[in-house]
This record gives C-alpha cells, sequence and structure tokens, in this order.
C-alpha cells in the first residue's frame, strides 16, 4: 500500500527561526505531493502542491522541496510566528484522476 | 476563492438516530465531492467520492448503507449517518476540487463533530 508518513511528535520552534516538516511516501513517487494545514475543529486549509518533476516550490513564507531519490518531502516556514502554529498535513496523489492520501500531521508550535 | 460550507458544525444524537450533513460549494459547481473522516490524531480517511447525479463510489470497508451520500446538485452533497452508533463519533469533513483542473487542490468545509451517545 502507499503511505504517508509524517513525524507525529509535535515540532517546538521559537519565534523567527525557520520550521522545517518532513514528509516520507513508501513505493512509488506520487505524481504530486500537497500540503495543508490544519486547526484544531477545522477542515484542513490548501498551502502547496508540488509536482514530481518540480524540485522546489515557493510561496511567500513557505517552500516545498520533493527529493525523489530519498522518497521524501520538506516542507519549510521561514521566520516563523506565533500564527503559524497548526497542524501541517503532507498528501499524495498518483494522478489527477485518483484521490489523496493523508498522512497523520506534523503540529508545529511556535513560542513567542 | 473556492469556499465549501459544511452544515452543522457540531451535533449530538441518541445511539440509534440519523444524522444527515450537508455540503455545499458556495461559488463554484463541484462535479465531485469527497468525504473524508477524521479520528483524534489521525489522518483524514476518505470514505467515499461523491459524484453528481450518479452513485457514490466507496472506500473500502466503508459501509454504504450505513453512509448514504446523495449528491443531487452541483453545489450540495449530503451524507447521512443512519442508525448511528458510538463508535460513528468523529469528525466528518467535504471537499471539493477546485476548478483548475483534476490535479487542482482540494477546497474543506470546517467539518461536522458528530457525537453519539
Amino acid at each position: 500500500s502507499q503511505k504517508i508518513e509524517q513525524n507525529s511528535e509535535a515540532l517546538n520552534i521559537q519565534e523567527g527561526k525557520t520550521a522545517t516538516l518532513t514528509c516520507n511516501y513508501t513505493n512509488y513517487s506520487p505524481a504530486y505531493l500537497q500540503w495543508y494545514r490544519q486547526d484544531p475543529g477545522r477542515g484542513p486549509v490548501f498551502l502547496l502542491l508540488i509536482r514530481e518533476n518540480e524540485k522546489e516550490k515557493r510561496k511567500e513564507r513557505l517552500k516545498v522541496t520533493f527529493d525523489t531519490t530519498l522518497k521524501q518531502s520538506l516542507f519549510h516556514i521561514t521566520a516563523s510566528q506565533p500564527a503559524d502554529s497548526a497542524t501541517y498535513l503532507c498528501a499524495r496523489s498518483n494522478s489527477g484522476y485518483s484521490t489523496l492520501t493523508f498522512g497523520k500531521g506534523t503540529m508545529l508550535l511556535v513560542s513567542p | 476563492g473556492a469556499v465549501v460550507s459544511q452544515h452543522p458544525s457540531w451535533v449530538i444524537c441518541k445511539s440509534g438516530t440519523s444524522v444527515k450533513i450537508e455540503c455545499r460549494s458556495l461559488d463554484f459547481q463541484a462535479t465531485t465531492m469527497f468525504w473524508y473522516r477524521q479520528f483524534p490524531k489521525q489522518s483524514l480517511m476518505l470514505m467515499a467520492t461523491s459524484n453528481e447525479g450518479s452513485k457514490a463510489t466507496y472506500e473500502q470497508g466503508v459501509e454504504k448503507d450505513k453512509f448514504l451520500i446523495n449528491h443531487a446538485s452541483l453545489t450540495l452533497s449530503t451524507l447521512t449517518v443512519t442508525s448511528a452508533h458510538p463508535e460513528d463519533s468523529s469528525f466528518y469533513i467535504c471537499s471539493a476540487r477546485g476548478a483548475g483542473g483534476l490535479d487542482s487542490p482540494l477546497h474543506f468545509g470546517n467539518g461536522t463533530r458528530l457525537t453519539v451517545t
């Protein structure tokens, strides 16, 4: 089966530092990976999508990488703020026609 | 941007009763909507894919007679949990794909917290 694995332990960092979250996948590379933010009791909100043939994607303070050799995606938030505290979900899809498979998410806590 | 509205945001019901959850796409048409369930500290698990005008496609292990899905229009899908039991208590979230094509991201509702007593 195709799995998405994210670190279940919460990541605690200080405001202003760069947060780096990891997403590992099994089996063959997905066509693309997506990252979502989820706040408690709320639905996920889309952040970034990166395709298999892309190594890096940026959006404001966010950066996502896709390493098909390591079977891994890294999600970075630079100059982190307490408002960035949330759970971040990684999801894979094998094609536009297939459904998304989500990881359990990693909770990020940014302290002032 | 694409907005998905889900109602109710929370519901408490007695064991054996049925509960209906609505999912609406407010500013776009969604031929396909997805229903997920999320238990505490667990990942979103896809329950079924709801297709406008046709039968839903259920994931393995999801009882279609227990979780009734109706997608009667391009902007509304409903999930009815029939004969609910305490083990059905969970966070149910619907989503729809935006208009940007098959690889466009999903837009999620804010979920429905179901508690069965």
